[in-house]
């Protein structure tokens, strides 16, 4: 019954290349939200979606961009990886207070 | 500027003892504070959350304003407590982003 999920779980890409990470929800939530988490470290914010609106957070770099074409889906966009951005990335979902969370994908960077 | 802080990155006990896991945080208004907690080779969950006063598997916290600290304590550790547990910030309404903190690992030991 999971109810955020993410696609793929694992995920190879090679320096330069775009990768797409995906989310969806069977919560009909509107918030979707992305964190990015490297090792040892918490997760940290990259963005999130009240519905339609986008919202970047001031340190989040250019080269990571987001969409959402429905309630259920959201894609995370990865235009140019480099060697610092492999990392668990984490999708999350809201309607309030709580946030609920998918299993992840670790994206490795070679 | 937003911030928790949790001091400890390890914490190992005793099945049986007593466990705190200490969380401090930095925030100008009335914050929402959390517990999420990640078992192993699962996605991150909420444990509980200081509006809801609650008690959640044995676990409870308690904000102290004056201490800016959310602690979060169970009198007697269990094996399947062993996991990773975050603690966090939202801003006042709850529905805002999350900050986390580094997370500590609790071991319980048999």
């Amino acid at each position: 019954d999971a109810m955020v999920i993410q696609n793929p779980r694992y995920q190879v890409t090679q320096f330069g290349k775009p990768v797409t990470l995906s989310c969806s929800q069977t919560l009909n939530h509107n918030v979707m939200y992305w964190y990015q988490q490297k090792s040892s470290q918490a997760p940290k914010l990259l963005f999130h979606y009240y519905d339609k609106d986008f919202n970047n957070e001031a340190d989040t770099p250019d080269n990571f961009q987001s969409r959402r074409p429905n309630t259920s889906f959201c894609f995370l966009d990865i235009r140019s990886p480099g060697l610092g951005d492999a990392a668990m990335y984490l999708c999350a979902t809201s309607s309030g207070i709580t946030q609920y969370f998918g299993p992840g994908t670790r994206l490795t960077v070679l | 500027a937003q911030r928790v802080t949790q001091p400890e990155k390890l914490l190992s006990v005793f099945k049986g003892a007593p466990v705190e896991l200490k969380c401090n945080y930095s925030y100008s208004g009335s914050p929402e504070l959390f517990w999420y907690v990640q078992y192993s080779r699962q996605r991150l969950q909420l444990l509980l959350r200081h509006i809801s006063r609650e008690s959640i598997k044995g676990f409870t916290a308690d904000l102290n304003k004056g201490e800016t600290s959310f602690h979060l304590k169970k009198p007697f550790a269990q094996e399947e407590d062993s996991a990773m547990y975050y603690c966090a910030l939202s801003g006042q309404g709850g529905s805002e982003k999350l900050v986390f903190g580094k997370g500590t690992k609790l071991t319980v030991n048999p």
